[in-house]
């Protein structure tokens, strides 16, 4: 099955610091989600994006599909913004959301 | 509120018991799925639904059997309890396969002793 790889597995941050989080998947995927799970357990869906860039707020992210990957940028982070981070693909012909095991954020003030 | 609501919260039991985690979503998706989350293993499909009536096998089914009698509601049992089932358990529900929009309930934390 197809494969989905994040890094850095942790990061630490101090308050205001940019970030880059990576996704790698192993195949063509038709549907790439950014997930983030704040530290009470919530997930919150923040980027439908199977491809090209999108923004809200301080995030971003950008999937380049023909390379299979996909970066989500947090800019001036917060400590708001600590949590674990997941990138989740969805190939077409299955109804399996994908995820990869996650980075964890943590944001330091 | 709108939303996926996931009950109970919380919940112990012991090994062998068997017991029914409920999931309930009001906005009208046609799609519902049960995932387990364990540490350092990100989220893993345990068994899904695509409409009123059906379901189907995920990644991790084994030790969990579903019913959806309602569209809104989709639920999980174990038959019979094991500590390899500590886990916390998702449900998720989304709009339909072209663009899967997914929200998530807040979680069921389960421990098996």
């Amino acid at each position: 099955g197809i494969q989905v790889e994040q890094s850095p597995p942790d990061l630490i941050l101090q308050e205001g610091a940019n970030s880059t989080l990576r996704c790698n998947f192993s195949d063509s995927v038709n549907n790439l989600q950014w997930f983030h799970q704040n530290p009470w357990g919530q997930l919150i869906n923040l980027f439908y994006i199977p491809s090209g860039t999108k923004q809200n707020g301080r995030l971003s992210a950008t999937t380049v599909a023909t390379e299979r990957y996909s970066l989500l940028y947090i800019s001036s982070s917060q400590t708001t913004d600590s949590g674990v981070y997941f990138c989740a693909v969805h190939k077409g012909g299955s109804e399996k959301l994908v995820f990869g095991k996650g980075t964890k954020l943590t944001v330091n003030p | 509120n709108a939303g996926v609501t996931q009950t109970p919260k919380f919940r112990v039991l012991k090994t062998g018991q068997s017991m029914t985690l409920l999931c309930a979503q009001d906005m009208n998706h046609e799609y519902m799925y049960w995932y387990r989350q364990d540490p350092g293993m990100g989220l893993r499909l345990i068994h899904y639904s695509v409409g009123e009536g059906t379901t189907a096998k995920g990644e991790v089914p084994d030790g969990y059997n579903v019913s959806r009698l309602k569209k809104q509601n989709f639920l999980l049992g174990l038959e019979s309890a094991a500590p390899s089932q500590t886990s916390v358990y998702f449900c998720a529900s989304s709009t339909d396969r072209a663009r899967p929009g997914y929200t998530f309930g807040s979680g069921t934390r389960l421990t098996v002793v």
